[in-house]
């Protein structure tokens, strides 16, 4: 069964471009959070999507937003691209959006390493 | 509104040694706590899971944790440590009908030969 599958998994971006990081969640899977991780504030949730809609929405500014499609997968989008928002950009996906089943493990993929210069 | 607060921000522990990473959090709902690890690299890795039906949780790679509701702690530990642990480790919690993790800031446990 394949894992959480993100692309491109580098890439460096000029301040003040765009970006569109692509994530493909586990087969059956229907939920999919995107996470952010610098060296200085850790891992930081940016949003998540189940059945192609926002249910939840993290600490960011307007400029990073994100999508999910009637597949499951999911994309998320960074305009006017700033230094300050290389990262790697972590994808997760579930079964459930709603807890309390104990099957409903949060896997994560390998992540979309960005670099803005 | 949760969080976790993970004590050390590195840990060194000797070849065959008990490796102890520890994680104690904050919750106003009963929680939901994870431990994952992340290799150089690369994404993370569960490696164990609590949802409330045991207190102590065992997980992959030899890695156990119980959690501790009048402690409120949920260390990791492996009784003897391995090279191939060595990784950083996150602890992170989430609360019922909630899909977002909050996560610790992670622990990097080096292991000596």
């Amino acid at each position: 069964k394949a894992g959480v599958t993100q692309t491109p998994r580098y890439l460096i971006k000029t301040r003040g471009q765009q970006v569109t990081l692509s994530c493909s969640p586990i087969s059956g899977h229907r939920s999919v959070s995107w996470y952010q991780q610098t060296p200085g504030q850790g891992l930081q949730f940016l949003f998540e999507y189940f059945s192609e809609t926002q249910r939840n929405k993290g600490n960011f500014p307007g400029r990073f937003s994100g999508r999910q499609f009637s597949n499951s997968r999911s994309e998320m989008n960074v305009s006017t691209l700033e230094l300050g928002d290389s990262a790697l950009y972590l994808c997760a996906s579930s079964l459930y959006l709603r807890r309390p089943f104990s099957g409903n493990t949060i896997y994560f993929g390998e992540g979309s390493w960005l670099t803005v210069v | 509104a949760q969080s976790v607060t993970q004590l050390g921000s590195h840990v060194s522990v000797s070849e065959g040694a008990l490796v102890l990473l520890r994680c104690n959090y904050s919750s106003s709902v009963p929680p939901y706590l994870f431990w994952y690890v992340q290799y150089p690299n690369q994404g993370l890795q569960l490696l164990l899971k609590y949802t409330s039906a045991a207190t102590l949780v065992k997980g992959i790679n030899g890695f156990e944790a119980e959690f501790k509701k009048s402690e409120t702690s949920f260390h990791l530990t492996k009784p003897s440590a391995h090279m191939s642990d060595a990784a950083e480790y996150f602890c992170a919690v989430s609360g019922a009908g909630n899909e977002k993790l909050t996560f610790g800031t992670g622990t990097r446990l080096t292991i000596i030969p």
